[in-house]
């Protein structure tokens, strides 16, 4: 079984709301990611977490709040969000005991769109 | 910064018709993903390139990596309306060891029945 799940598959908010998106996998890896893609985009990584730890935050804005509390789960807290954080929003997962040599799985998405 | 280069952007054909979609890096690459995607929905992993010379089917999509070219390919037999979607090459980024992934910026594949 290769499956992340991304719960809610669409979400729209305002830009004073507060949601969260939630990412899961039984697969038991070790290495999470946050990808944000836009459209006709490439996917962009945003948070890697390793073994329940922040390993990599490439720049995102404070808005976007990550959070990993345990291995199974990946939540992404938004707060504030700009209508240009409009995007698929991607989880992703690998076993992360091997660097690099093993593959990202990837869950199916949330459509997030902001009024 | 490491960059990934597809070609083509785009691909119209027939059914039946056999295509070819390439992956050029601009660095050494230490390992190529190949994933699909239907618009708006999340990332389909197709095949796994380790080593150079490496070659790997599944079902009627065969991909080969070419170390020296720092390049691979991604060719489809027989295509099917099944085969339509964006495809899109991942390599771990040189500099981290996190499994980090640069993405191409994708081929848009469309397969007139």
């Amino acid at each position: 079984d290769t499956e992340v799940t991304q719960t809610p598959k669409h979400l729209v908010m305002g830009m004073t709301n507060k949601k969260s998106l939630k990412c899961e996998q039984h697969m038991g890896h070790r290495a999470m990611y946050w990808y944000k893609q836009k459209a006709k985009k490439p996917p962009e990584l945003m948070f890697v977490y390793s073994y329940e730890k922040l390993s990599i935050n490439e720049s995102v804005p404070s808005r976007f709040s990550p959070e990993c509390p345990n291995s199974s789960l990946l939540n992404l807290h938004l707060h504030a969000l700009q209508p240009e954080d409009s995007a698929l929003y991607l989880c992703a997962s690998r076993e992360g005991y091997r660097a690099a040599a093993d593959t990202q799985y990837f869950g199916p998405g949330t459509r997030l769109t902001v009024l | 910064s490491q960059e990934l280069e597809q070609s083509p952007q785009s691909l119209i054909v027939q059914e039946g018709k056999n295509l070819t979609i390439n992956c050029t890096s601009s660095k050494t690459l230490y390992g190529l993903y190949w994933y699909k995607q239907k618009y708006g929905e999340g990332l389909i992993f197709l095949m796994m390139l380790q080593k150079g010379g490496e070659e790997k089917s599944h079902e009627k999509i065969t991909a080969k990596l070419d170390e020296k070219k720092q390049q691979s390919s991604l060719h489809i037999t027989a295509s099917q309306p099944s085969h339509a979607g964006i495809y899109l090459c991942g390599a771990p980024a040189l500099s981290s060891n996190t499994g980090k992934l640069i993405f191409g910026q994708g081929t848009t594949l469309q397969v007139k029945p």
